[in-house]
């Protein structure tokens, strides 16, 4: 157990629609980030928030958002949902000092797997 | 721009055999850090092991041993006496960047079976 929880854990939604997925970190963690993982297109960086500023982007497409609470945990929101996002999105944290640091490791959640009918 | 390449697909073995999971890295950064990850069939990915780019021994934790070489850009991964646990798909990753957010670069991982 990695320490870093996602809900839900399946989530089956229709095209168009909207979703709200949820991260918390590990306890003491204050960076987020959140991946894409598809056949197709392996596991893609989506965004990065540290102690609820974004901190890096990569490539999340413009009906996607995110943001990190005061209390650090993270959601990812997904609109205009396309069959084409169907995926497992994973949640990881890291503890990242305040100037970025590229040694820490990144601890994941268990992934939401998400299916657009 | 960063990369990190998995040649191997898939590799399919036999209880007991050796195996050992290719990764080759590109990078202009002269510090950078290497990691290993698990993916068993659960789904989560699990940290295994971290290398920064200035600590070239090899190590070696029960069956599992990495092997970090600058000189050909590679750190590849051996599972020693492999089992049927160790059936996940293995990926490796690099991060090292300007800018401060040093976000990984994953490859697109390495399939292994172990068959019993």
């Amino acid at each position: 157990d990695s320490g870093v929880t996602q809900t839900p854990k399946h989530l089956i939604t229709a095209t168009g629609q909207r979703v709200t997925l949820r991260c918390s970190p590990r306890s003491g963690d204050l960076s987020v980030y959140w991946y894409q993982q598809s056949l197709d297109q392996g596991l893609q960086f989506l965004i990065q928030y540290y102690n609820g500023e974004e901190r890096a982007k990569g490539n999340i497409l413009e009906r996607f958002s995110a943001q990190q609470f005061p209390d650090l945990h993270s959601e990812l929101n997904l609109s205009s949902l396309e069959l084409g996002d169907s995926a497992l999105y994973f949640c990881a944290s890291s503890v990242v000092a305040s100037s970025g640091s590229s040694y820490n490791e990144q601890f994941f959640g268990p992934g939401t797997r998400l299916t657009v009918l | 721009a960063q990369k990190v390449t998995q040649a191997q697909t898939e590799i399919s073995v036999v209880e007991k055999e050796d195996v050992t999971l290719d990764c080759v890295y590109e990078t202009r950064d002269t510090t950078y850090y290497l990691f290993w990850y698990k993916q068993p069939p659960s789904g989560e990915l699990v940290f295994l092991i971290r290398r920064n780019s200035f600590d070239e021994q090899n190590e070696i934790s029960g069956r599992y041993s990495w092997n970090f070489q600058k000189s050909t850009s590679s750190f590849n991964f051996t599972i020693t006496a492999s089992q049927v646990v160790d059936s996940a798909v293995y990926f490796c990753a690099l991060s090292g960047g300007s800018g401060g957010s040093y976000i990984p670069t994953f490859g697109r991982g390495t399939s292994l079976i172990v068959h019993p």
